[in-house]
């Protein structure tokens, strides 16, 4: 079944302690995205990737990582996470026959205490 | 800057027929995206309009006027099922999306 995956679906953490959110896809995309969704904001874009090791900032980059080693996964990286980081947050990707079709992961709740 | 109105909440009946609208301005365009999401889950694919016009899709329909930088989203014969948020979306000239905040769309018996 073609899908993003993303793990885990919900985290609870302490300030500072780093962590790393999986994104994972099995459909071949080229293009890889994560987003952030916080209430009356909608959706907004943290980093993307057109390909491997190919990385760029989004609209709210800051104190977020990722890299792109392989073409199937994505993964989010908060090296010292803050409460201003807690959020829904989702991986999508596209590519392909689909490429101006975003999928999307089912979600990672982040709470930073 | 780079901008997508739409209205925070609207309430519609059963069997209705609903339109929700989304302005937009952004730094170059190629499309415009809507997607649905349900409380709780991933956003989900719709439609993607770039020329102007209508685009029918079963119950939902999408129009977009690129000079009015408008578009809306139609959805015929509610049912409750479509309770959920409508996400539009805009694509700027990095093939970029820009989102709206989304349109909480409720549907009464």
């Amino acid at each position: 079944e073609a899908q993003v995956t993303q793990n885990p679906r919900y985290l609870i953490t302490v300030t500072g302690k780093k962590l790393t959110v999986t994104c994972s896809q099995n459909m071949n995309h080229e293009y890889m995205s994560w987003y952030r969704q916080d209430p009356g904001l909608g959706l907004r874009q943290i980093y993307y990737s057109m390909n491997v090791e190919v990385t760029d900032k989004g609209d709210v980059p800051e104190g977020y990582k990722v890299s792109r080693k392989e073409k199937r996964n994505f993964p989010l990286i908060l090296e010292s996470p803050s409460p201003n980081q807690t959020s829904l947050y989702f991986c999508a990707s596209s590519g392909g026959e689909y490429i101006n079709e975003q999928f999307f992961g089912p979600g990672t709740r982040l709470t930073v205490l | 800057g780079q901008n997508i109105d739409q209205p925070t909440e609207m309430t519609a009946t059963e069997g209705a027929i609903v339109q929700i609208n989304c302005t937009y301005q952004t730094s170059g365009f190629n499309g415009l995206f809507w997607y649905q999401q349900h409380a709780g889950e991933a956003p989900t694919f719709l439609s993607y309009n770039v020329l102007d016009g209508l685009e029918e899709k079963g119950r939902f329909s999408s129009f977009l006027s690129r000079s009015k930088g408008y578009s809306y989203l139609l959805l015929k014969e509610l049912q409750m099922k479509d309770s959920a948020s409508y996400l539009c979306a805009s694509m700027d000239s990095n093939y970029q999306l820009i989102w709206g905040a989304g349109t909480k769309l409720i549907i009464k018996p």
